[in-house]
């Protein structure tokens, strides 16, 4: 079975601070891995994926994670938070045979103080 | 237009009734997806569809059931609304292919009262 753990229901950063977002994950099978953004009254927006190959992976809005296989993390950061990051972010899991079914963590909520 | 469009927006309705959230897609995606968010647990995935004659459970689904009426539409009901039903509910969609992640819709904010 798949698992995800957000460690941080919320996280307040100010502006111009770096933004470290934690997310570790379980899988019996080499992982997909996801993080998406929700901005307050929407839906989810994939900020960026890792699936194979490089294990550093660059998002949309300057966000970057790292897939660290040996941690079982895949920790989301942005060297320079701005006030629109201010939003939900969720981590998510698949195991590929299933296609887009993911697993998600509980979700952290980014604020960004000015 | 979106590309996963779900109506209603917003519903509020009484215990016991049945109601229906509907969703629509114009990606062309085969799977699509039913998810309900609530605070602090993040989203659960209630029922899923890898094509038409396709459909299985999540690991929320009871409470709940779908009808996949072709390849764009995907329904959820909940046959008989309970109050801690009320909660955030998500339309996805994704590509077969490995790693292709989820599209997600607006929402459908539930409230059962």
């Amino acid at each position: 079975a798949q698992s995800v753990t957000q460690l941080g229901s919320h996280v307040s950063v100010s502006e111009g601070a770096l933004v470290l977002l934690r997310c570790n994950y379980s899988s019996s099978v080499p992982p997909y891995l996801f993080w998406y953004v929700q901005y307050p009254n929407q839906g989810l927006q994939l900020l960026l994926k890792y699936t194979t190959g490089a294990t550093l992976v660059k998002g949309i809005n300057g966000f970057e994670a790292e897939f660290k296989k040996s941690e079982t993390s895949f920790h989301l950061t942005k060297p320079s938070a701005h006030m629109s990051d201010a939003a939900e972010y969720f981590c998510a899991v698949s195991d590929g045979r299933k296609g887009g079914k993911l697993i998600f963590g509980q979700g952290t909520e980014l604020s960004v103080k000015p | 237009d979106a590309d996963v469009t779900q109506t209603p927006r917003n519903r509020i309705t009484k215990t016991g009734k049945r109601i229906m959230l509907e969703c629509s897609q114009t990606k062309g995606h085969d799977r699509m997806y039913w998810y309900r968010q609530d605070p602090g647990l993040g989203l659960r995935l209630i029922y899923y569809s890898f094509d038409v004659k396709d459909i299985n459970k999540g690991e929320i689904s009871d409470g709940y059931s779908v009808s996949r009426q072709a390849q764009a539409k995907f329904s959820l009901s909940l046959e008989s609304a309970i109050p801690n039903q009320t909660a955030l509910y998500f339309c996805a969609t994704s590509e077969s292919r490995a790693g292709s992640g989820a599209f997600f819709g607006q929402g459908t904010r539930l409230t059962v009262v």
